[in-house]
């Protein structure tokens, strides 16, 4: 039982190259997450995913989409990375109704040129 | 809107010493708060929650009371120890919204 799993687990991108984040959960979860974090700004939410067929954005979604692939699995996609979008990406998972007790990957830092 | 307020590290204390690290929020409705732990190199952990006023979360002895009248939701510990050193993240839940709201951490350092 891995949980939630994230790869890379880093990356080094130049600006306007494009890349996919992957996440995976096994916990038969229906609520998956994106967050950022950054130094002094905590953990923001980007997209979620309540249920598999849906999404809906967060707090920072500009410049990301995402993709819920099936109810396992969901995606994070820079189409055009800056470097703002320099960061720590978590992804998080859920029971639906749930989102107090969500379960995070170990994360992929990000760095973009 | 929501917001959660941490008071900023680092904190540094010597093993067995008493832990408080700050949290006060402002919120809509009546919230479920929360502390979450991150160790070096993983992903949050969920520590703790109180889901009403008065309420008191605990676990690894780790504690929080909700307090409505202050809306803080402090994190204590009796005696720390070096396992202990992490960034404790305070956050809140309200409404329907699939959405926690989380604070800006704030890192623990134990030392022997």
């Amino acid at each position: 039982n891995a949980g939630v799993t994230q790869t890379p687990k880093f990356q080094v991108l130049k600006t306007g190259q494009s890349m996919t984040l992957q996440c995976a959960q096994d916990m038969n979860h229906n609520s998956m997450y994106w967050y950022r974090q950054d130094p002094g700004m905590g953990l923001r939410l980007i997209y979620y995913s309540a249920s598999e067929g849906t999404t809906d954005k967060g707090e920072v979604p500009n410049g990301y989409n995402v993709s819920r692939l099936n109810k396992r699995e969901f995606s994070l996609r820079l189409e055009s990375a800056a470097p703002s979008q320099t960061s720590v990406y978590f992804c998080a998972s859920s029971e639906l109704g749930e989102a107090e007790t969500q379960y995070f990957g170990p994360g992929t830092r990000l760095l973009v040129l | 809107g929501d917001s959660v307020t941490q008071m900023e590290g680092p904190v540094t204390l010597s093993e067995e010493a008493f832990l408080t690290i700050n949290c006060t929020y402002t919120a809509t409705g009546y919230p479920s708060l929360f502390w979450y732990v991150q160790y070096p190199g993983e992903g949050l952990q969920l520590l703790l929650k109180a889901t009403k006023a008065d309420d008191k979360g605990s676990n690894k002895g780790f504690e929080a009371t909700y307090r409505k009248e202050t809306t803080s939701f402090h994190l204590e510990k009796g005696s720390v120890q070096v396992s202990d050193s992490a960034v404790y993240f305070c956050a809140l839940s309200s409404g329907g919204y699939q959405k926690v709201t989380f604070g800006t951490g704030t890192k623990l350092q134990v030392i022997p």
